[in-house]
Parts: C-alpha cells; structure tokens; sequence
C-alpha cells in the first residue's frame, strides 16, 4: 500500500531556509511526487512534479526558491530565502492507480518565524 | 489563463441534496480529467474520485463510492459532485482540480467550496 509520511511541522526565520520531507513506503521509492502549497484559508497550488532521480518540472510561477531533490525513498522540498507569504501547509502526493487518484501525505505546517 | 471556478458555500439540514460546480476555462475542457478532493475541518486531503468531461466516464474511490456522485456538462465545461442525502459528516471544503497526464497529477485546483451539514 502506497503511504507517504510527512512531518507535521517545521519552522524557520524569515530569509533562511527550510527543507521538508516526504518519505514512500517501502516498494515505492520509484514513484515521482508533486508538492502543493496551501496558504491559510486558501486552496491548494501546484508547486512541481518531482522524480526519483531528482529532476523536477514546476508549475507557472513557482519562484526559484522552491526547489525539488530526491534520495531513495525521501522525496524534499527546499524553501530558500523563506518569506512571510511562504507560511502554508505543504502536501506531497502521488499517484496510485488502484485509486486512479493521488495519495496525499499528511502535509507539513511550516511557520515563518 | 487556465482557471477552474467554483460555486459558493452551501449551509445544509441533514438529508438534503446539493449539487456543486467546478467550472473550467482557459483550456480544452475535454482534454483533462477533473478530480475531487476533500478536506475536512482541520485535516488533509483526501482524493474522491475523477471524471473524464469527454464522456463522463467516472472512478470513485471505494470510500466514496456510492456517497456521492460526479459528472461533467462539457457544453457548459462545468463539473459536478453531487449528494442526494447529506450527512453531518460531509462537512467540509470541497475542491475540483485539473488532472495533467504530462505531469501524472494535479496541475491546477479550484479554489474550494464550504459545505456545512448541520441541523
């Protein structure tokens, strides 16, 4: 069964970075992930389709400052420069077919301190 | 500009219908399957089930299956998620999303819909 296990939280300063982690379950460290973003009280955005061997496609507008990399199993995003605007739940996601749908990790609070 | 519309919050009793809406526009409607996503109050995402506005072919989680139903209107480019008898435990945002076979996922979401059930 596909399961991706997220942080709850994670916290940096306003300016540094912060790197967040998605893990497969085990017979599933092939899979591409996306992230989402979502901003309080707002839906969800696409941030980048993220592969195993760490290459990335990202969505329209996504700043350089987000950025995707990969290590068997784990799958991480990387918020440089972090701004106030970045403070929002980080979903990763993929995509299984017995459910012809994604499955979403449990998402990551992060706070701009 | 690729943007998918949604209607307004619902406030409904227990037992009542409701159908909401998920308008696409700024792309070839037919071309994307539409998926529905859940998330209830304080809590994460959870996929529902997808539909192909081409000719409406469906999948639905095996949760959700039978709880509600999905369709499509590819004149008016509008999808659909549909209850015929509302519990207290449908409440919660709904959100449509584009599904993009290029990236195998989603590319694009609606902004969401707040269903309340509540007697």
């Amino acid at each position: 069964q596909l399961v991706l296990t997220q942080s709850p939280s994670a916290s940096a300063s306003l300016g540094a970075s912060v790197k967040l982690t998605c893990t497969l379950s085990s017979g599933h460290s092939s899979y591409a992930i996306a992230w989402h973003q979502q901003r309080p009280e707002k839906g969800p955005r696409w941030l980048m389709k993220l592969n195993s061997d760490g290459s990335h496609i990202k969505g329209g507008g996504i700043p350089d400052r987000f950025s995707g990399s990969s290590s068997g199993a784990e799958r991480y995003l990387t918020i440089s420069s972090l701004q106030s605007e970045d403070e929002a739940d980080y979903y990763c996601a993929a995509w299984d077919d017995r459910l012809n749908g994604p499955v979403f990790g449990g998402g990551t609070k992060v706070t701009v301190l | 500009e690729v943007q998918l519309v949604q209607s307004g919050a619902e406030v409904k009793k227990p037992g009542e219908s409701l159908k909401i809406s998920c308008k696409g526009s700024g792309y070839s409607f037919i071309d994307y399957w539409i998926g529905w996503v859940r998330q209830m109050p304080g809590k994460g995402l959870e996929w529902m089930g997808i539909i192909s506005p081409s000719d409406s072919e469906t999948r639905y989680i095996p949760s959700f299956q039978g709880q509600v139903t999905i369709s499509a209107d590819k004149s008016t480019t509008t999808a659909y998620l549909h209850w015929t008898s509302l519990k207290a435990s449908d409440t919660a945002m709904y959100y449509c999303a584009r599904l993009d076979v290029a990236i195998v996922g989603i590319d694009y979401w609606g902004q969401g819909t707040l269903v309340t059930v509540s007697s």
